[in-house]
Order: structure tokens, then C-alpha cells, then sequence
């Protein structure tokens, strides 16, 4: 069965500095990942989303994702994070459900909290 | 440009009691999805479905029950509140699965007292 492994519950960061949230997945089978951001109070959003081709995916907001599948991960980075960058972010997968339908298995979260 | 509306976005309820919850979508979308989100276990699906008339159990189905009567709606009904239902609820849709994204709604704060 597929699964969802984000690595860190919490990430503190100060504003302008580089992040990496990290996500790890088990899957026998090819995979489609993605990355969704909650900002409070509000639903999860769209960031980017991993296919096929390149490994290395970009997304909304300035972030990027490298998907690397030697080691099953698809983690998050940004090169520069601002206040408005704080919220949640939650890595998903595709699985296959019983009937034949592809669902979205998620992550526990990250939540990210960028300090002045 | 509405996406997915979901109704209310709190409620507060007895043990016991009973409620629906409303999703709507305004995208054509023929998939769509019920999750709770509870804290440290991201998002669990409860109910899906894939097409107007047609519903399938998700992760965490037990005490809850779904209806897709119309394409756009979406109704999460609980018949008996109990505690552990205390959850944030989030309905989501989507053009297809796998490799379509989902949109989703802000959620329903939902407490059970």
C-alpha cells in the first residue's frame, strides 16, 4: 500500500533563507506527487505536481520540488521564504483504491513558520 | 468564481445529533471527495464519489454517510455525532483522479460536545 512520510513536523526559518521540506513515499508501482499548501483557516491549494519527465518540478510562489526515484522522494525547496510563506504543507501521492480508482494518499504536514 | 463552496463553516453539536454538510462545486467536475482533517494525520479520505448517483467508501467511513443526488452537490451526513468526529471537514472535486488535481473548499469546523 502506498504511504506518505513527511520527515518534520515543524520547520522554523528565519524570512530570506532557504527551505527544504522533506517528503519520502513507498509505492511499488510509478507514482504521480504532489504538493499542496494550507494557509490558515483556508483549504488545502495546488503548488505543483510531479507526472512525468523532468525530475525537477516548479510551482507556484518561487518553490520547486526534485523528484528523485532511487530514493522515493519529492522534496520541497525554496531559495528564499517570506512571512507570506507561512502556513502548512502537506506532500501527496497517487494510490490505486479498491475498484480501480486512484486516490490521493496524504501526509501528516509540515508546518512552516517563517520568522522576521 | 466559486470553485468549491462548502456550508456551513462551523457548527457546534450535542452527542447524538444529526446534520449534513454541503458541498458544491461550480468546475463540471465529475469527481468528487469528503476528508477530515485532524491534527499530525494530515488528511483521511471518508467518502468519494466518481459520478453523479454513484458513492464509495474512502479510508474512514464508519458513522458517516454521503449522497451525490446532483452532479455540483456533495452532501457528508452524520446521523449520530459522536466526539470523535470533532474534525475539520474539507470536500474536494476534481475532473478526473490520479493525475488531476483537487480543488478544494475553505472546510467545516465542526465540534461535538
Amino acid at each position: 500500500a502506498q504511504s506518505v512520510t513527511q520527515l518534520d513536523s515543524q520547520v522554523p526559518v528565519f524570512e530570506e533563507a532557504p527551505v527544504e521540506l522533506r517528503c519520502n513515499y513507498s509505492s511499488s508501482v510509478s507514482v504521480y506527487l504532489f504538493w499542496y499548501v494550507q494557509y490558515p483557516n483556508q483549504g488545502l491549494q495546488l503548488l505543483l505536481k510531479y507526472l512525468s519527465g523532468s525530475t525537477l518540478v516548479k510551482g507556484i510562489n518561487g518553490f520547486e520540488a526534485e523528484f528523485n526515484k532511487s530514493q522515493t522522494s519529492f522534496h520541497l525547496r525554496k531559495p528564499s521564504v517570506h512571512i507570506s510563506d507561512t502556513a502548512e504543507y502537506f506532500c501527496a501521492v497517487t494510490a490505486m483504491f479498491s475498484g480501480g480508482y486512484n486516490k490521493l494518499i496524504f501526509g501528516a504536514g509540515t508546518r512552516l513558520a517563517v520568522h522576521p | 468564481n466559486a470553485g468549491v463552496t462548502q456550508t456551513p463553516k462551523f457548527r457546534v453539536l450535542k452527542t447524538g445529533q444529526s446534520m449534513t454538510l454541503l458541498c458544491a462545486q461550480d468546475m463540471n467536475h465529475e469527481y468528487m471527495y469528503w476528508y477530515r482533517q485532524d491534527p499530525g494525520m494530515g488528511l483521511r479520505l471518508i467518502h468519494y464519489s466518481v459520478g453523479e448517483g454513484t458513492t464509495a467508501k474512502g479510508e474512514v467511513p464508519d458513522g458517516y454517510n454521503v449522497s451525490r443526488l446532483k452532479k455540483q452537490n456533495f452532501l457528508l451526513g452524520l446521523e449520530s455525532a459522536a466526539p470523535s468526529q470533532t474534525s475539520v471537514y474539507f470536500c474536494a472535486s476534481s475532473y478526473s483522479a490520479g493525475i488531476q488535481p483537487q480543488h478544494f473548499g475553505d472546510g467545516t469546523r465542526l465540534s461535538i460536545l
